[in-house]
C-alpha cells in the first residue's frame, strides 16, 4: 500500500531554515510527480510546490517562490522541501502528496500524515 | 490564478439525508482536448490528512462509498452525499488542476443535525 511519511518539522525562528523530507513506499516513486501542500492551523489547504517524476521540472506558489526548493532523490524514494527565510505565515502542517496522473498537475491521490512547522521567536 | 469558491461554509444534515456542497471556479476547468473537467473533491476529518474522493469532477476513487458523487462542468460543480452517515462528518474541499497554481476552495464543514 502507498505510504508517505514526512519528517523534519519543528519550531524555528523567523529567518531560519529547515529541510522537510517525505519517505515514499508502495508505488513506483520515480514514475510520479510529487507535491507539497500546507495547511495553517485552523485554515484551508494551500498548494506549495510540485516536482516532475525525474526532477526536471518544478513549480511553486508565488507565496514561497525564491524561498522554498523542492527536490527528490529517486534512488532513496524520498522527496524534500528546503524552506528558507521562514516567516510567521509559513507556520503550517506540511503534507507531501502523490500526483494522481502523469502530468505535473493533477489530483492528489495519496497524502502523508504531515509534519508541523512552527515559525516563532 | 483560478479562484475556487465553495458554498456553503458549513451545513448540518440529519443522518440519512442528502448533503450538497457547491464549488465554483473563476474560469473554466474543462479541458477541450479530452472533454474532462480538472476538478477534484477531498474529505478531511479532524486530525487527519485530506483524502481524495472524486477526480475528473465525477470519477469516484476506488474504495470510496457510492453515496459520494460529483457532478458539474465548466465552472460549476457539486459534491453530493446521498445519505449522510456519522462517519461523513468532515471538511470537504474542491480543487482545480486545470492550471498552475493548483488551487483549493475554502472548505465546507459538514455536521450532523
Amino acid at each position: 500500500q502507498v505510504q508517505l511519511v514526512e519528517s523534519g518539522g519543528g519550531v524555528v525562528q523567523p529567518g531560519r531554515s529547515l529541510r522537510l523530507s517525505c519517505a515514499a513506499s508502495g508505488f513506483s516513486f520515480s514514475s510520479y510527480g510529487m507535491h507539497w501542500v500546507r495547511q495553517a492551523p485552523g485554515k484551508g489547504l494551500e498548494w506549495v510546490a510540485v516536482i516532475s517524476y525525474d526532477g526536471g521540472n518544478e513549480y511553486y506558489a508565488d507565496s514561497v517562490k525564491g524561498r522554498f526548493t523542492i527536490s527528490r532523490e529517486n534512488s532513496k524514494n524520498t522527496l524534500y522541501l528546503q524552506v528558507n527565510s521562514l516567516r510567521a505565515e509559513d507556520t503550517a502542517v506540511y503534507y507531501c502528496a502523490k500526483d494522481g496522473g502523469t502530468s505535473l498537475g493533477s489530483s492528489f491521490d495519496y497524502w502523508g500524515q504531515g509534519t508541523l512547522v512552527t515559525v516563532s521567536s | 490564478d483560478i479562484v475556487m469558491t465553495q458554498s456553503p461554509d458549513s451545513l448540518a444534515v440529519s443522518l440519512g439525508e442528502r448533503a450538497t456542497i457547491n464549488c465554483k471556479s473563476s474560469q473554466t476547468v474543462l479541458y477541450s482536448s479530452n472533454n474532462k473537467n480538472s476538478l477534484a473533491w477531498y474529505q478531511q476529518k479532524p486530525g487527519q490528512p485530506p483524502k481524495l474522493l472524486i477526480y475528473w469532477a465525477s470519477t469516484r476513487k476506488s474504495g470510496v462509498p457510492d453515496r459520494f458523487s460529483g457532478s458539474g462542468s465548466g465552472t460549476d460543480f457539486t459534491l453530493t452525499i446521498s445519505s449522510l452517515q456519522a462517519e461523513d462528518v468532515a471538511v470537504y474541499y474542491c480543487q482545480q488542476y486545470y492550471g498552475n497554481p493548483l488551487t483549493f476552495g475554502g472548505g465546507t464543514k459538514v455536521e450532523i443535525k
